[in-house]
């Protein structure tokens, strides 16, 4: 099983502030590396695939870079509904999914 | 629009069985290949079990294999998922999901989400 390691677990910043996700794999899973946002009470959305395309309807303010086992996702300017938990998954093997980064306002 | 709407969830005794169901609109059910995957509470994203539009192929997570068992009706735009001989660890919100792809192939990338229905097995 591939695992996915997320970093920082907590990350606080304001709006307006530009945020940088990690997410490490054990493995190599080449480009196929999703994120996706979830917020309180509501199922997860996909904002990223294949490593740094943007899913339907996702502001270009989020973009997602890396390959192989090293990936980031990163929000340019923070708006205030950016603040949730992300998750990244990778779908080279059997699907696993990273254990979240909490972004949430300073 | 794209809607996934699970049910179906309860409380349960350990070694008990229950089904969830999802019902899909919005989009051409049968086309797509489908998934449950869940979350415990306060803890990440767990991948359950797929199953292909046809019906036919199907694979589960080592956790559930052997007690859950993934089907669908197309006729019905129904996803279900039975689960047998529960454990405490199957505690969770159940989702289903539906895979990125449009032409019946699996790619493990999950676009739309139901909201979700809790399990929640105690004695």
């Amino acid at each position: 099983e591939i695992v996915l390691t997320q970093s920082p677990a907590t990350l606080s910043l304001s709006p307006g502030e530009r945020a940088t996700l990690s997410c490490r794999a054990s493995q190599s899973v080449s480009s196929y590396l999703a994120w996706y946002q979830q917020k309180p009470g509501q199922a997860p959305r996909l904002l990223i695939y294949d490593a740094s395309n943007r899913a339907t309807g996702i502001p270009a303010r989020f973009s997602g870079s890396g390959s192989g086992t090293d990936f980031t996702l990163t929000i340019s300017s923070l708006e205030p509904e950016d603040f949730a938990v992300y998750y990244c998954q990778q779908r080279s093997t059997r699907p696993t999914f990273g254990q979240g980064t909490r972004l949430e306002i300073k | 629009q794209v809607q996934l709407v699970e049910s179906g969830g309860g409380v349960v005794q350990p070694g008990r069985s229950l089904r969830l169901s999802c019902a899909a609109s919005g989009f051409t059910f049968s086309s797509y290949t489908m998934h449950w995957v869940r979350q415990a509470p306060g803890k990440g994203l767990e991948w359950v079990a797929v199953i292909f539009n046809d019906g036919i192929i199907k694979y589960y997570s080592d956790s559930v294999k052997g007690r859950f068992t993934i089907s669908r009706d197309n006729s019905k735009n129904t996803l279900y998922v039975q689960m047998n001989s529960l454990r405490t660890e199957d505690t969770a919100v159940y989702y289903c999901a539906r895979d990125f792809d449009s032409s019946g192939y699996r790619t493990d990338c999950f676009d739309y989400w139901g909201q979700g229905t809790q399990v929640t097995v105690s004695s």
